[in-house]
């Protein structure tokens, strides 16, 4: 129950292109989903985060979308750019402050 | 924003000696730290949640006599791989709760290569 699964494993769009990565979850006790970018060798940044309260949220290039009735979460990058190649983690937190992360998905995004 | 540093950013040690690596909240307070390990290609795992002050609390498998932590104030807490061996070699992140705004900031990670 308390892990995050998340789709895909790795990604390849065209420089403009939407990738859109998919995670779910089971745990009705997760109160807070993050998105992390990391690049290699350096430790995961967020990008963006959501409460369950909320359906969608946007910032910037980057968007979530929160289903709440199907335990499921999703990051859009718009325009997406070379320098958003990187790897992409989802997570969920449960009480206690722990994090639980996705398996991440890594994506590359051509020119 | 928020910033952890952690150290050092990579190293080197030989089999059964120990390491410690610290992780520094460097401008907020942290009353919670997380350190996690991450292998090639794959997520972060989890392995201990330390408090200051407290005990850390280690998560199902994570050997706490082999991965000793200790989180003496509210801006430090450090990681210290004992009697280490080749198979501990892996890429270790803390990070860190601010106490006011709580939110979650990661250090830069640590690779450890044991030889």
């Amino acid at each position: 129950q308390q892990q995050v699964k998340q789709s895909p494993q790795s990604l390849i769009v065209q420089k403009g292109g939407i990738p859109i990565i998919n995670c779910a979850y089971e745990n009705t006790a997760f109160d807070y989903f993050p998105w992390y970018q990391q690049f290699p060798g350096k430790g995961p940044a967020l990008l963006i985060a959501i409460r369950p309260d909320v359906s969608e949220k946007k910032e910037g290039r980057f968007t979530i979308s929160f289903n709440k009735s199907a335990k499921q979460f999703s990051l859009h990058i718009m325009d997406s750019q070379p320098g958003d190649s990187a790897t992409y983690f989802c997570a969920a937190r449960i009480r206690g402050g722990k994090l639980i992360f996705g398996q991440g998905t890594e994506l590359s995004v051509k020119p | 924003g928020a910033v952890v540093s952690q150290h050092p950013s990579w190293v080197i040690c030989k089999s059964g000696t120990s390491v410690k690596i610290e992780c520094r909240s460097l401008d907020f307070q942290a009353t919670t730290m997380f350190w996690y390990r991450q292998f090639p290609k794959q997520s972060l795992m989890l392995m201990a949640t330390s408090n200051e002050g407290s005990k850390a609390t280690y998560e199902q498998g994570v050997e706490k006599d082999k991965f000793l932590i200790n989180h003496a104030s509210l801006t430090l807490s450090t990681l210290t791989v004992t009697s280490a061996h080749p198979e501990d070699s892996s890429f270790y992140i803390c990070s860190a709760i601010d106490r006011v705004s709580y939110g979650y900031t990661f250090g830069s990670g640590t690779r450890l290569t044991v030889v």
